[in-house]
């Protein structure tokens, strides 16, 4: 079965460069959650998005942004790189708004900021 | 918000016995409530969920039992295998409208021992 796909699996970066993640939902899925994991933390929830309007924000500093295109693929997009933006990134898809019909996560991004 | 406190952070059990991971939540509204296993270097994967109109629920070794009144829910593995051995986070819906983000409890790192 089709999973939730994100890209790059890892990325290194500089202080104060930008960096775009992607993720690729389960087909038909219709919502997409952004998580941040630092080295032994919880997934802390970023941002997400339904039907490619913004559905809820968490924890996710201004420079950050995120969208979510008409065939529903969300990009996060961070620029102004900090030494602490290093984390996994973990996006999430779900059909429909209760995220209980199958809340799956993808792979997850290693961003790595030097 | 939501709040959930999960325990114990780090779990080492012998090959074959059993293994008990608690969480508590604070939202008594709350009424869905995932369990999630992380390997290294990969996103978490849904192992069990239930939802508040059950107490319990069990998948061959997993089960996951939920107390309301007290608000706290585990998570039960018998016959652990040294496949087992993971980083294991519950989680409850962080709002009940909207998309549904999840708010994780802080994780539990699981050993099995041969």
């Amino acid at each position: 079965a089709a999973g939730v796909i994100q890209s790059p699996r890892h990325l290194i970066k500089e202080k104060r460069e930008t960096a775009t993640l992607k993720c690729y939902p389960i087909p038909r899925h219709d919502t997409v959650y952004w998580y941040q994991q630092g080295p032994g933390q919880d997934p802390q929830f970023l941002i997400s998005f339904y039907e490619k309007m913004q559905s809820d924000k968490g924890s996710i500093p201004d420079r950050f942004s995120a969208q979510q295109f008409s065939d529903y693929h969300s990009e996060l997009n961070m620029s102004s790189l900090e030494l602490g933006d290093s984390a996994l990134y973990f996006c999430a898809s779900s059909l429909g708004l209760t995220g209980q019909a199958g809340y799956t996560f993808g792979s997850g991004t290693r961003l790595t900021v030097v | 918000g939501e709040n959930v406190e999960q325990h114990p952070s780090t779990l080492s059990v012998q090959e074959g016995d059993s293994a008990v991971i608690k969480c508590t939540y604070s939202d008594s509204a709350s009424n869905y409530f995932p369990w999630y296993k992380q390997e290294l270097g990969k996103g978490p994967q849904l192992i069990i969920d239930i939802r508040s109109n059950v107490g319990e629920k069990k998948d061959q070794r997993i089960a996951v039992t939920l107390n309301k009144t007290a608000k706290h829910f585990s998570l039960h593995i018998t016959e652990t295998q040294p496949e087992d051995s993971a980083v294991y986070f519950c989680a409850a819906p962080g709002e009940l409208q909207g998309a549904q983000k999840l708010v994780f409890g802080q994780g539990t790192r699981l050993t099995i021992n041969p």
